[in-house]
């Protein structure tokens, strides 16, 4: 079964460092999203990708995040410098881009800020 | 921001008996989905309910959907020790917005 790939699976780092996250969506899922998950709370979305470009980026932190796509496939997601507060799970997941269709998780990277 | 609020917050219940988590949501959908995550883990699709559907199964799991009263509802049949998770509901409007999971402890 296909799965979406997601790398470091576990990221200690100290604040006010940079530290990056990719992800490799499944083949031919269009949509892309980054979700940040605090431990104890529901998936909240930052940033949602239609092939290589943003579709939304609202609850993104734009003085430290960043996140891109370059030619439509996999993505990163960069933080810099990082916080105490950004200690979560970040997840990817994929989807068609046809509505109706669930969408493909990884298993996240666990990032803690010390 | 999160859309969707679970009841209960936790759920502690017997291997073979059944298991009922609610969702609450705010605004139109376009589906709701139920999402199940082991600790530590990502999110599993469970099952996807369409705004224009009131009722769907998958195997031991039931989902009702009321547009009327912006909720849903999913039922685990015979709980298995292997169903202890947290469960999500999560509405599809332009982007999948989550809610806050019921912890489900399934004993043996």
């Amino acid at each position: 079964e296909a799965e979406v790939a997601q790398s470091p699976r576990y990221k200690i780092t100290e604040k006010s460092q940079a530290v990056a996250f990719w992800c490799d969506p499944i083949s031919g899922h269009a949509t892309l999203y980054w979700y940040r998950q605090i431990l104890g709370q529901g998936p909240e979305l930052l940033v949602q990708f239609q092939d290589e470009s943003v579709v939304d980026d609202s609850q993104l932190p734009k003085d430290r995040f960043s996140a891109e796509r370059l030619k439509g496939v996999d993505s990163t997601l960069k933080i810099q410098p990082a916080e105490l507060g950004d200690s979560a799970m970040y997840l990817c997941a994929s989807s068609l881009a046809d509505k109706g269709y669930g969408y493909t998780f990884g298993s996240g990277t666990r990032l803690t800020v010390v | 921001s999160q859309q969707g609020e679970e009841d209960p917050q936790a759920l502690s219940i017997q291997e073979g008996e059944n298991a009922t988590m609610n969702c609450s949501y705010k605004t139109s959908i376009n589906n709701l989905q139920w999402y199940r995550q082991n600790s530590g883990r990502g999110l599993v699709h469970l099952i996807l309910i369409r705004s224009n559907e009131r009722e769907k199964h998958s195997g031991r799991l039931r989902v009702t959907l009321d547009t009327s009263k912006k909720s849903s509802s999913l039922l685990i049949t015979a709980s298995r020790a292997a169903d202890t998770a947290s469960y999500f509901c999560a509405t599809d409007t332009d982007k999948l917005i989550f809610g806050t999971g019921t912890r489900l402890q399934v004993f043996p």
